[in-house]
């Protein structure tokens, strides 16, 4: 079956704009996290979603926002970019109790 | 609050050794405890978990990991090591909690060098 699909894969913003972010989980998975990974400070936790609510946020400002569709499928925005925004921003699909499978990622840089 | 640590930046080990990258957590209860593979570029891929039961858990690849509650840790390893595992390695861990809501929480990964 078809993995975690994230669109795009690579993205250039100009600082203060704004960009989203999309993922497709797994069929049938209905919880999707995302993660902002940098070399310094690895994985953080931003959000998850499970079936169209909002569960779990981790302690980004409220630039960073997110949501899931109907389908499962989520997207996350974030406005007015800053230069600290560029990363590689991770989307997970899971089945509750088991681990997370996750997509290649979004590589965003802020210029 | 669960954390998890990976006291290692990095590890080397030759080909043909036996390999362990090491993780301990902290949770309130019994954690769900993970292994996951990062090659460049790349999202990370499940390697294996532990949820209950047996305490060795066999993975993918060959790796397996030995969950030892008393020592809270979770060390990953592998009886001979090859150069493609050559990777960066990420712990986690969830404390099942509530209902099963706790995010996921990763360590700061370890650098897993195999010298030919």
């Amino acid at each position: 079956k078809a993995g975690v699909t994230q669109t795009p894969r690579y993205l250039i913003k100009t600082r203060g704009q704004q960009v989203t972010l999309s993922c497709s989980p797994i069929s049938g998975h209905r919880s999707v996290s995302w993660y902002q990974q940098t070399p310094g400070q690895g994985l953080q936790f931003l959000f998850e979603y499970f079936s169209e609510t909002q569960r779990n946020k981790g302690n980004f400002p409220g630039r960073f926002s997110g949501r899931q569709f109907s389908n499962s499928r989520s997207e996350m925005n974030v406005s007015t970019l800053e230069l600290g925004d560029s990363a590689l921003y991770l989307c997970a699909s899971s089945l509750d109790r088991d681990g997370y499978t996750f997509g290649s990622g979004t590589r965003l840089t802020v210029v | 609050a669960q954390s998890v640590a990976q006291p290692e930046d990095q590890v080397n080990v030759a080909e043909g050794n036996p390999l362990t990258v090491k993780c301990t957590y902290s949770v309130s209860g019994n954690p769900y405890l993970f292994w996951y593979v990062q090659y460049p570029n790349r999202g990370l891929q499940f390697l294996l978990k532990y949820i209950t039961g047996d305490n060795l858990v066999k993975g993918s690849y060959g790796f397996e990991a030995e969950f030892n509650k008393s020592q809270t840790s979770f060390h990953l390893k592998k009886p001979s090591a090859l150069v493609s595992d050559s990777a960066l390695y990420f712990c986690a861990v969830r404390d099942p909690g509530s209902g099963g809501y706790q995010k996921v929480t990763f360590g700061i990964g370890t650098k897993l060098q195999v010298i030919p």
